[in-house]
């Protein structure tokens, strides 16, 4: 079965930091990969994609993911964290470039000042 | 644009009852899905669009019924309404294959 995985429950950082959350697909093919922000009672938002080239992407709000193909790893990074960055973050992948996008179970990203 | 928009924002449900989430974009997406959000589980896909008249399963799909007659809307429907189904339910549309999608704000369904 297609899935995503997301190892840490929750990532806790001093704000001013580098942050990492992390991210393994098992996708068959070259799944397009997605890395979306959810805050308290809210919807998800989206920070940025991978479809294709360059193996780092950047998106939204200083965030940057890095591709790694032979690891089938997209982890998400921050060079210096805000305590504004304390949300729930989901990695997805697009199962066969369908538009059907699976979740991983989310890390929770807590920033301390 | 007001984006994705769904109603209810909260429901309370008996056990048997149905009832419809609305969903509405109006972006002129071709692709909207629906989502279930449980506590440690991420989100699992329940039905998806790529158009107008196309519909299809996701993973999650027993207990529910959806229909796309226009671009902008795609109602869940609920048909019998059960305990395991108490969620929050997110309507998601996107331009294409690639696209991000667009999450509305959620509609949180207890049934009791």
């Amino acid at each position: 079965a297609q899935s995503v995985a997301q190892p840490e429950d929750q990532v806790n950082v001093a704000e001013g930091n580098p942050l990492t959350v992390k991210c393994t697909y098992s996708v068959s093919g070259n799944p397009y990969l997605f890395w979306y922000v959810q805050y308290p009672n809210r919807g998800l938002q989206f920070l940025l994609k991978y479809i294709t080239g360059d193996n780092l992407v950047k998106g939204s709000y200083g965030f940057e993911a890095e591709f790694n193909k032979s690891q089938t790893s997209f982890h998400l990074k921050k060079p210096s964290a805000l305590v504004s960055d304390s949300a729930l973050y989901f990695c997805a992948a697009d199962s066969g470039n369908t538009g059907k996008l699976i979740f991983g179970q989310g890390t929770t990203l807590q920033v301390k000042p | 644009n007001a984006g994705v928009t769904q109603t209810p924002k909260f429901q309370v449900l008996k056990t048997g009852q149905s009832m419809t989430l609305q969903c509405a974009q109006d972006m002129n997406h071709e692709y909207m899905s629906w989502y279930r959000q449980d506590p440690g589980m991420g989100l699992r896909l329940i039905h998806y669009s790529v158009g107008a008249g196309i519909t299809d399963q996701g993973e999650v799909p027993n207990g529910y019924n959806v229909s796309r007659s226009t671009t902008e809307d795609f109602p869940l429907r609920l048909l019998s309404a059960a305990p395991s189904q108490t969620s929050v339910y997110f309507c998601a549309s996107s331009r294409g294959q690639g696209d991000g999608y667009t999450f509305g704000s959620g509609t949180r369904l207890t049934v009791v």
